[in-house]
């Protein structure tokens, strides 16, 4: 049961422009968010989260979207660079305000490219 | 470099043999994370442990085992090996036990003929 759920496996955008990565989660009681950028032989590196008593968070050019009713999520990239061509994985958890988090759940991840 | 080290970072072996990956969480850790990637797939947690302790488990099969020695470094040990274990390996540390940001090593490739 794939409860995170990254429907695009890539996505290419030119420099300068928005990049705009999706994820659809359905569990509901999931109340923090991140997502992670990921390069060629190196691990994740958190990038940006959200709680779940939020709908929108700012950190330079990447913003971050929460929309609960629709239980969707996105990251916005503006301006695009060829440096941010990566693997972007959004994850979510369970109790981080409760003080009870157990676990990360992952998606699958979007390769972006940013092309000159 | 996020200040969690993996070793080694290839192994490749065979089926049915054992093999202990090793993690150093970044220093004032106390939390450890193991999580296998395999093709195609999202990050699979696999098990979480505390300042030696046990925290939480996730998929990890009945062959794997894993444990945080008291300096805080940890080990999964992958026994019975199967075509199917060959992943990416990742641990990942964090301060305490909640789960909000969590900083990855480079990862163990594990390739098992």
């Amino acid at each position: 049961d794939q409860q995170v759920k990254q429907n695009s496996p890539s996505l290419s955008v030119q420099e300068g422009r928005i990049s705009i990565l999706n994820c659809d989660y359905t569990n509901s009681m999931f109340d923090y968010f991140l997502w992670y950028k990921k390069y060629p032989a190196e691990g994740p590196t958190f990038l940006i989260s959200i709680s779940s008593i939020k709908d929108k968070n700012e950190d330079g050019r990447f913003t971050v979207f929460l929309n609960k009713s629709a239980k969707h999520l996105s990251l916005h990239i503006v301006p695009s660079q060829p440096g941010d061509s990566a693997v972007y994985f959004c994850a979510a958890s369970v109790g981080v305000r409760s003080g009870t988090a157990s676990k990360l759940t992952f998606g699958t991840g979007t390769r972006l490219q940013v092309t000159l | 470099d996020s200040g969690v080290t993996q070793t080694p970072k290839h192994l490749i072996t065979a089926t049915g043999q054992r093999v202990t990956l090793r993690c150093s969480p970044r220093s004032g850790d106390l939390s450890v994370y193991w999580y296998q990637q395999s093709l195609d797939q999202g990050l699979q947690f696999l098990i979480q442990y505390y300042n030696g302790e046990e925290r939480a488990k996730g998929n990890i099969l009945e062959r794997f085992s894993a444990q945080q020695f008291p300096d805080l470094h940890s080990e999964l040990n992958l026994s019975s090996l199967e075509l199917g274990d060959s992943a990416l390996y990742f641990c990942a540390s964090s301060v305490g036990t909640l789960q909000e940001t969590q900083y990855f090593g480079p990862g163990t490739r594990l390739l098992v003929l």
